[in-house]
Parts: C-alpha cells; sequence; structure tokens
C-alpha cells in the first residue's frame, strides 16, 4: 500500500518568511496528490492539489510542486501571514478510484508576528 | 446548507459505555470514511464505504461497528468504550471518478473517555 512521509513535523517562520513542507510518497501509481490545513478545533480543508501530469501549480501565496521521478512532492508558501498557522497534511492517492487518501503526518506551522 | 455534518460535536461518557456518532453527507458522493485524529493530530483511517459497501477496514478493534444504512450517511457505534479512544472523529466523503476524489470532512466529533 501506500505510504506518506511527511517533514517537518513542526516549522516556525517569521511573517512574511516562505514555508516549505516536504513530503515522498511510495506507490508509483499514485497520481493525486491533495494538501489538507487544519486550524485549530476546525476541520481539515483542501488548500490545493495537483494531479501527475503537472510539475507544479499556483494558487495566489501557495504553490505545490512535484517530482513524479523522485516520487516527492511539496507545499510552499510565501509571504506567509499569522492566519496561515495551522497544521497542514500532504496526502497521496490514485485519482477517480475508490482508493483511500494517505495522508501524511502533520505539519505543525507557526507564523511568529 | 452543510455539506458533511456529524452529532454530536462533543460527546463525553464512561469507561466501558457504547456510544453512537451520526454522519450525513449532502453532495451526493458515493464513498464516505471515518477517521480518527488523536493528540498528535495524526489522521488515521478507520473505515471506507463506497455504494453502502466497506472497502477499507484498518486494523480497528471489533467494538468499532460502522453502518451506513444509504449513501448519504455513515454512521459509527463503539461498544465498551476504552479510555484510549478519546480523540476527534472525522466523518468525510468523495466522489469516485475522473473529476473525484476532494474528500469533504465534517466538523469533527470529540470524544472524551472518562
Amino acid at each position: 500500500g501506500e505510504n506518506v512521509e511527511q517533514h517537518p513535523s513542526t516549522l516556525s517562520v517569521q511573517e512574511g518568511d516562505s514555508a516549505v513542507i516536504k513530503c515522498t510518497y511510495s506507490d508509483s501509481a499514485s497520481n493525486y496528490f491533495p494538501w489538507y490545513k487544519q486550524e485549530l478545533g476546525k476541520r481539515p480543508q483542501l488548500i490545493i492539489d495537483i494531479r501527475s501530469n503537472v510539475g507544479e501549480k499556483k494558487d495566489q501565496r501557495i504553490a505545490v510542486t512535484l517530482n513524479k521521478t523522485a516520487k516527492h512532492f511539496s507545499l510552499h508558501i510565501t509571504e506567509t501571514q499569522p492566519e496561515d498557522s495551522a497544521v497542514y497534511f500532504c496526502a497521496a492517492t490514485l485519482r477517480g478510484s475508490a482508493r483511500q487518501l494517505t495522508f501524511g503526518s502533520g505539519t505543525q506551522l507557526t507564523v511568529l508576528p | 446548507d452543510t455539506a458533511v455534518s456529524q452529532t454530536p460535536k462533543y460527546l463525553v461518557t464512561q469507561m466501558g459505555n457504547d456510544k453512537s456518532i451520526k454522519c450525513e453527507q449532502n453532495l451526493g458522493h458515493d464513498t464516505m470514511y471515518w477517521y480518527k485524529q488523536d493528540s498528535k493530530k495524526f489522521l488515521k483511517i478507520m473505515f471506507s464505504y463506497n455504494n453502502k459497501e466497506l472497502i477499507i477496514n484498518e486494523t480497528v478493534p471489533n467494538r468499532f461497528s460502522p453502518k451506513s444504512p444509504d449513501k448519504a450517511h455513515l454512521n459509527l457505534h463503539i461498544n465498551s468504550l476504552e479510555l484510549g479512544d478519546s480523540a476527534v472523529y472525522f466523518c468525510a466523503s468523495s466522489q469516485t471518478g475522473a473529476s473525484g476524489n476532494e474528500q469533504f470532512f465534517g466538523p469533527g466529533t470529540r470524544l472524551t473517555v472518562l
């Protein structure tokens, strides 16, 4: 089955700096890689996703990159703001299938004012 | 118009009791899930149902029994609650197919076993 590893487990950055969270996956058949943000006491919510037919996707201050050969993908947040503080989860699965999402272990991001 | 709803939001109970958590989605999705999130925040898949059929049952004690009366509902019944069952339980749903796989989560149920 799929195994997803996520690093770092905690990350503190100064407001305005960039943050990078990295994940690796094991199953080369996986082709869909979403990122979820979970604020304190709230539900996880999708913030961005990428499919294996593209290498990079951007949405305002967040971007995700994918290296299929190396089987790793990363989340980049630029110009961080205090409201970016949350736990971020990466995940991987085979898109369109009933296969479960396999989640990484999460990264607690703290943006210091 | 809540997409995925769960009840109750909070559940405090004694060890040994039996309790249920209900989940409903109005997105028309064909797959529903239960996750357990412990104090370390790890999201652990417990069950997955596709069109009312169980397709994933991770290593979960048989004290946990999911029930899916229809595609829009997936309830979780827990017998003989133990201290280690204390966690936040999230229900989620998704739609298989070319446009699918985004999982929508419910608000969570915080279970505290005393």
